[in-house]
Parts: structure tokens; sequence; C-alpha cells
């Protein structure tokens, strides 16, 4: 089925560990981002690409890394994870233009 | 800087009324509104996307309204049911290398 796939759905770590969600797309979408959402705060955005090779950061850069390497994919990188990180953490991509968002599934993560 | 509100945070109703959710945003040069919903624990599913040319979207028993100029949107749902208790949220784009700009969502309950 077309749509944005991302994995692992849960996931534990320890402080200070590293680790890289995955997010693919196949839809030939220009446009992904990722958002992470906490309880009060909403949404919000980390990162975002418009294209292979093009990055940017959102909201909430700091503490993650992105790189596009691929139209399909969009991997997030916690470099030393921190209890502060603890998230639901959702991949989104668009065509650009006048289109509207498609959402993956989400990655619950908890940080201890 | 843009920013959406939803109010009230949530919502509980009897089965069968038609309910209106309200979305406001502060900027009204936007690309389109799009409204969400979310069941708990799980990720986002898109229900109606509203371009800025446009004055209103249905789709089944949902139908969305947008007035740019006074910067608001409404979802209407028609003969509500339990199975539509669930968290609504809407979200604005500004445009490419913008975010998708999240209200913090209603919680609707409906009761049998």
């Amino acid at each position: 089925n077309a749509g944005v796939t991302q994995t692992p759905k849960f996931q534990v770590l320890k402080t200070g560990q590293s680790m890289t969600l995955q997010c693919a797309q196949d839809m030939n979408h220009e446009y992904m981002s990722w958002y992470r959402q906490d309880p009060g705060m909403g949404l919000r955005l980390i990162h975002y690409s418009v294209g292979a090779g093009i990055t940017d950061q959102g909201e909430v850069p700091n503490g993650y890394n992105v790189s596009r390497s691929t139209t399909e994919d969009f991997p997030l990188r916690l470099l030393s994870a921190a209890p502060s990180q603890t998230s639901v953490y959702f991949c989104a991509s668009t065509r650009l233009g006048d289109y509207g968002y498609t959402f993956g599934s989400g990655t619950r993560l908890t940080v201890v | 800087k843009q920013e959406v509100t939803q109010i009230p945070a949530a919502l509980s109703v009897p089965e069968g009324e038609n309910l209106v959710l309200n979305c406001s945003f502060t900027d009204s040069a936007i690309y389109n509104l799009q409204w969400f919903r979310q069941d708990p624990g799980k990720g986002l599913t898109s229900l109606l996307l509203i371009q800025s040319s446009q004055r209103e979207q249905t789709s089944g028993r949902l139908n969305a309204s947008l007035d740019k100029s006074s910067g608001r949107s409404t979802l209407y749902i028609a003969a509500s049911q339990p199975g539509d208790s669930a968290t609504y949220l809407c979200a604005v784009w500004t445009g490419a290398n913008s975010k998708l700009t999240f209200g913090k969502g209603i919680t609707l309950s409906v009761r049998p």
C-alpha cells in the first residue's frame, strides 16, 4: 500500500545511546518532515527536506540529525539520547504545491 | 509567526448531535488547511484538505469550511457516533520551506 512507513513502532533506549528512526515513502513526494508529539505541546517540527540532498532545521532540531540521499527515505538520527527526547515521532510527506500531508503511524520512543 | 488555536480542548456530547469544531489561525497567507483525526496511540489520518482558493470540502458526514480573511476554519460533523470519538487536529501550511503548523487538537467523546 502506498504511504509513509516508519520503523520501529516502539523503542526503549538508555541515556547516551544513539539510534536511527527510519522513514520511507513510495509516493514520490518531494517534501518530507519529522515531527515530535508531546502532551500539552502538540506537534513540533524537528527537521524537514524539500528534496534529495536538501535538509533544514525546524523548531526543535537540537540532538537530532537527518540526511536525504534518496527521494524515498528520510532517516532521523538521535546522536546521544536524553530523557527529554522521550516522545512519539511522526514522519510526514507531501508533494510540493497544494497537496495534503500523509503521516506515518509513528514511533514511540522512551529514553531511560 | 503562525499560530493555530483550537478551543475547547475537550468536548463530550451525546450520540446523534451535530457538532462544530473550530480552528483559528493568525496569518491568513496560507496555501491550505488540513483536518486530521488521531485515535489514542495511533497516527494522524487526514480527513479533509481545503486549498486556499476553496471555501469548503465535504466527505460523508464531515464538512470543513475555510474563511481565510478571518483566519477561521470549522469542521462540521453530522449525526455524531461513538466511533467519532478521537482527537481532531487542524493544521495550516504556508508553503514550501515552511512547516505545517498544528493546533493542539480537540478531544471529542461521543457518548452512546
